[in-house]
């Protein structure tokens, strides 16, 4: 069985400053993790993926991702924040003969000026 | 633009109704997904086709059913809606069924809205 825990479900940083949402995972196969950012009123969009190659991860507008085995985590992160980060955030879970996505419960960004 | 379509964008109807939300996945692609966003049960995995045969299956009601078509687009069909219906209906697709590379692309909703 495959889960993911968001730690968290609001997070709010100050424009410029550090991001960092949580996530961590269980999988009983090598998991596939990911991050998806959902703008108001939008789909999902992929931010980064980790398919066990290399742990840190990079993805798209600044952000990256480290996979750490040992603590079970995929945390996100981003040096500094910008007003057009807000959004919600996913992090899923995929792995076995499926490629169905497992999703955590979400944390909702806000960037204040 | 993912390149993954849903129709209709926006659908109101009443308790007891039958809907049916359309999905074309993106050009090439062979599997497609379906979710369901709602406050309550946050994003869950419905189902899941994979050119034309069904792969997977998540907590999927009886009273839902889905299929893929021939030319790879897929229909999703709620019916005797209840008000806990209500809910952001998302699509995605990706090129194969499973694998380390296969991403899934989200299209932008269906939103349900039971009376």
């Amino acid at each position: 069985a495959q889960s993911v825990t968001q730690l968290g479900s609001h997070v709010s940083v100050s424009e410029g400053a550090l991001v960092l949402l949580r996530c961590n995972y269980s999988s009983s196969v090598p998991p596939y993790l990911f991050w998806y950012v959902q703008y108001p009123n939008q789909g999902l969009q992929l931010l980064l993926k980790y398919t066990s190659a290399a742990t840190l991860v990079k993805g798209i507008n600044g952000f990256e991702a480290e996979f750490k085995k040992s603590e079970t985590s995929f945390h996100l992160t981003k040096p500094s924040a910008h007003m057009s980060d807000a959004a919600e955030y996913f992090c899923a879970v995929s792995g076995g003969a499926t490629n169905k996505l497992i999703f955590g419960t979400g944390t909702l960004l806000a960037v204040q000026p | 633009d993912s390149g993954v379509t849903q129709t209709p964008k926006h659908l109101i109807t009443a308790t007891g109704q039958r809907v049916t939300l359309r999905c074309s996945p993106r050009s090439g692609d062979l599997s497609v997904y379906w979710y369901q966003q709602s406050l309550d049960q946050g994003l869950q995995f419905l189902i899941q086709y994979y050119n034309g045969e069904e792969r997977a299956k998540g907590n999927i009601l009886e009273r839902f059913s889905a299929q893929q078509f021939p030319d790879l687009h897929s229909e999703l069909n709620l019916s005797s809606l209840e008000l806990g219906d209500s809910a952001l209906y998302f699509c995605a697709s990706s090129v194969e069924g499973s694998g380390a590379h296969n991403e899934q692309f989200f299209g932008p909703g269906t939103r349900l809205t039971v009376l």
